[in-house]
């Protein structure tokens, strides 16, 4: 069975530093991309970024590149979200999905692909 | 605002059907397949459609999706009390990057 537990939640202070993890579990941890998505208080799901864990390769949407930083650690089959200082505006519900690539369609050059498990979520709360 | 348009809510009462739309363009809905998840309150989303019409194991059949041209709809027939949720909309850009809906809000009256 296919699993993503989350870390705990967190309340920090503006400025501090932070990293939250994803520790995945029941298949091949370095074959699958796994995606980051956050979600404000009240508000609906962004899309943060990417990573592939055999090769490290991470890839972040606009609105999040420079804000944050995603790693993963294969030998304990777990990916990371981080922060190096951290804002009030980042209070929210973060979780991390994995990504199934079901095909390719060559006419466009898009995967067909979509978050197919997802962790419970991590809720972080920065205070001002 | 959202990437891909999605009406904030909809109600109806228990039996009848539902439809949720998911508005986008070329560069996303018009090139890639389009999925569907379920947010039960206070809970993690859930893969409802994948593929722009497949379901996962598990999920019942009257959930359907669909897709045409940059535009895909949920339907959700036989309403039940359990389908109170936010149903979200996701695809793929042309960089590759996800987008998603802003979400509705389904009420069942």
């Amino acid at each position: 069975e296919v699993q993503l537990v989350q870390s705990g939640a967190e309340v920090k202070e503006a400025g501090e530093s932070l990293k939250i993890s994803c520790k995945c579990s029941g298949y091949t941890f370095g074959n699958y991309w796994i995606d980051w998505v956050r979600q404000m208080p009240g508000k609906g799901l962004e899309w943060m970024g990417t990573i592939f864990p055999d090769d490290s390769d991470a890839r972040y949407s606009p609105s999040f590149q420079g804000q944050v930083t995603i790693s993963a650690d294969k030998s304990i089959t777990t990916a990371y979200l981080q922060w190096s200082s951290l804002k009030a505006s980042d209070t929210a519900v973060y979780y991390c999905a994995r990504r199934v690539v079901s095909g390719y369609d060559i006419l466009t050059g898009h995967y067909i692909a979509f978050f197919e498990s997802w962790g419970q979520g991590t809720l972080v709360t920065v205070s001002s | 605002q959202s990437v891909l348009i999605q009406p904030p809510s909809a109600s109806e009462t228990p039996g009848q059907r539902v439809t949720i739309s998911c508005s986008g363009s070329n560069s996303n809905i018009g090139s890639t397949t389009v999925s569907w998840y379920q947010q039960l309150p206070g809970t993690a989303p859930k893969l409802l459609i994948y593929n722009n019409d497949q379901r996962p194991s598990g999920v019942p059949d009257r959930f359907s999706g669909s897709k045409s041209g940059t535009s895909a709809s949920l339907a959700i027939s036989g309403l039940q009390s359990e389908d109170e949720a936010d149903y979200y909309c996701a695809a793929w850009d042309d960089s590759l990057n996800g987008v998603f809906g802003g979400g509705t809000k389904v009420t069942v009256l």
